[in-house]
């Protein structure tokens, strides 16, 4: 079984760039798609990136996602930092050698300082 | 634009049972694989169950085998979870979504005496 695993936390100052990083244990990091969802406080979650690199409508531009088969990681990437962007942000994955199927990683919370 | 919206959460005792509801505001529903993701207070996004789009797989994650079941009734653009022999640790807030670009706001389920 894989398991996605990311920072618990990372900060950054408004304004600035920042990635997040989603490494896939064991498998191809590009065998499937990546999701990736944000989670403000006391809300439910919603999409930033789905199929690795593809924003959903009203997703800003500032979002962006990437795999690297190198590193066997996906990353979302947030430039120009607003205080808004802070939340836990979550990757997902799936391969259906895998028990259950559907992974998520842990989560990132995101401090915009 | 489908919206998701969950119903059907309380407060029940452990051993008890409870049916969750997400009814999608139009017929695009029934192009969707749906899931159930909960997620415990303080807690990450935590898979629960699949249902793909006639209904014809269902999975469900090894933490509900045997107690939980999912279903669906396209002709009512509505997505069920029927939770038996509930425990404690069921405790969270379950979300429907389709792990792509749409999730439901949420219903909390509290298992306890």
């Amino acid at each position: 079984n894989f398991v996605l695993t990311q920072p618990h936390s990372v900060s950054e100052s408004s304004g600035k760039t920042v990635t997040i990083s989603c490494t896939r244990s064991t498998g191809s990091i590009a065998s499937d798609f990546v999701q990736w969802y944000q989670q403000r406080p006391g809300s439910a979650p919603t999409t930033v990136m789905f199929e690795n690199n593809q924003r959903p409508s009203g997703v800003p531009d500032r979002f962006s996602g990437s795999i690297d088969s190198s590193s066997n990681s996906a990353s979302l990437t947030i430039s120009g930092l607003k205080p808004e962007d802070e939340a836990d942000y979550y990757c997902q994955s799936y391969d259906s050698n895998n028990q259950p199927p559907w992974v998520f990683g842990g989560g990132t919370k995101l401090t915009v300082l | 634009e489908v919206h998701l919206l969950e119903s059907g959460g309380g407060l029940v005792q452990p051993g008890g049972s409870l049916r969750l509801s997400c009814s999608a505001s139009d017929s695009l529903f029934s192009s969707y694989t749906l899931h159930w993701v909960r997620q415990a207070p303080g807690k990450g996004l935590e898979y629960v169950s699949t249902i793909t789009t006639h209904g014809g797989y269902t999975y469900h994650a090894d933490s509900v085998k045997g107690r939980f079941t999912i279903s669906r009734d396209n002709s009512k653009n509505t997505l069920y979870l029927q939770m038996t022999r509930l425990r404690t640790e069921d405790t969270a807030v379950y979300f429907c979504a389709n792990l792509r670009d749409k999730w439901g706001q949420g219903t909390l389920v509290t298992v306890s005496s």
